[in-house]
């Protein structure tokens, strides 16, 4: 069965410092993998996706993350925080139930960025 | 094009007592889904439908039942409600295959008392 795991429940960083949200995941197939942002009392939005061809996938709002088959990890980094992108992030894997899409996700890391 | 759309937004119940919550998608997809959010356990499958007149239990399906009404809509039913099911209630919809990202509605809010 595919499971997610998101190293920290909580970073804090500084505004302009590097952002480093590690996702590590199991899965006994090729994965599809995603990050998801979630705003205070919002729902979730897409922010990159990967499903196959290149392993550094870009996203919205300055984010990227490498797919590393070896280490099985999705980490989500942006070079330069920014205020607004405090937020609570989801790292998720697609799930092979009979062929459908249910995603499995992290339980989600709380980023605070530091004026 | 609305996307997803949830009502409704907040909801206080007394424990047993019943009600249905709405999710509607304007994006023609085939399947859909019901997520609960709680603090610290992030998002938990419910119940999903892969295609119109097929459903599924996810996760954490004790307590809940669904509902398919036609391709667009996807409702959620707690027949008795209980305590445990304060939550936050997020519902999806996606294209069938895994390469398909879920397009999220922004929630219901659920308080049991």
């Amino acid at each position: 069965a595919q499971s997610v795991t998101q190293l920290g429940s909580h970073v804090s960083v500084s505004e302009g410092a590097l952002v480093l949200l590690r996702c590590n995941y199991s899965s006994s197939v090729p994965p599809y993998l995603f990050w998801y942002v979630q705003y205070p009392n919002q729902g979730l939005q897409l922010l990159l996706k990967y499903t196959t061809g290149a392993t550094l996938v870009k996203g919205i709002n300055g984010f990227e993350a490498e797919f590393k088959k070896s280490e099985t990890s999705f980490h989500l980094t942006k070079p330069s925080a920014h205020m607004s992108d405090a937020a609570e992030y989801f790292c998720a894997v697609s799930a092979f139930y009979s062929g459908n899409t249910p995603l499995v996700f992290g339980k989600g890391t709380r980023l605070s960025v530091i004026a | 094009n609305a996307g997803v759309t949830q009502t409704p937004k907040f909801q206080v119940l007394k424990t047993g007592q019943s009600m249905t919550l709405q999710c509607a998608q304007d994006m023609n997809h085939n399947s859909m889904y019901w997520y609960r959010q709680d603090p610290g356990m992030g998002l938990r499958l419910i119940y999903y439908s892969a295609s119109e007149g097929t459903t599924d239990k996810g996760e954490v399906p004790n307590g809940y039942n669904v509902s398919r009404l036609n391709k667009r809509e996807f409702s959620l039913r707690l027949e008795s409600a209980a305590p445990s099911q304060t939550s936050v209630y997020f519902c999806a919809s996606s294209e069938a295959g895994q390469r398909y990202e879920q397009y999220f509605g922004p929630g219901t809010r659920l308080t049991v008392t």
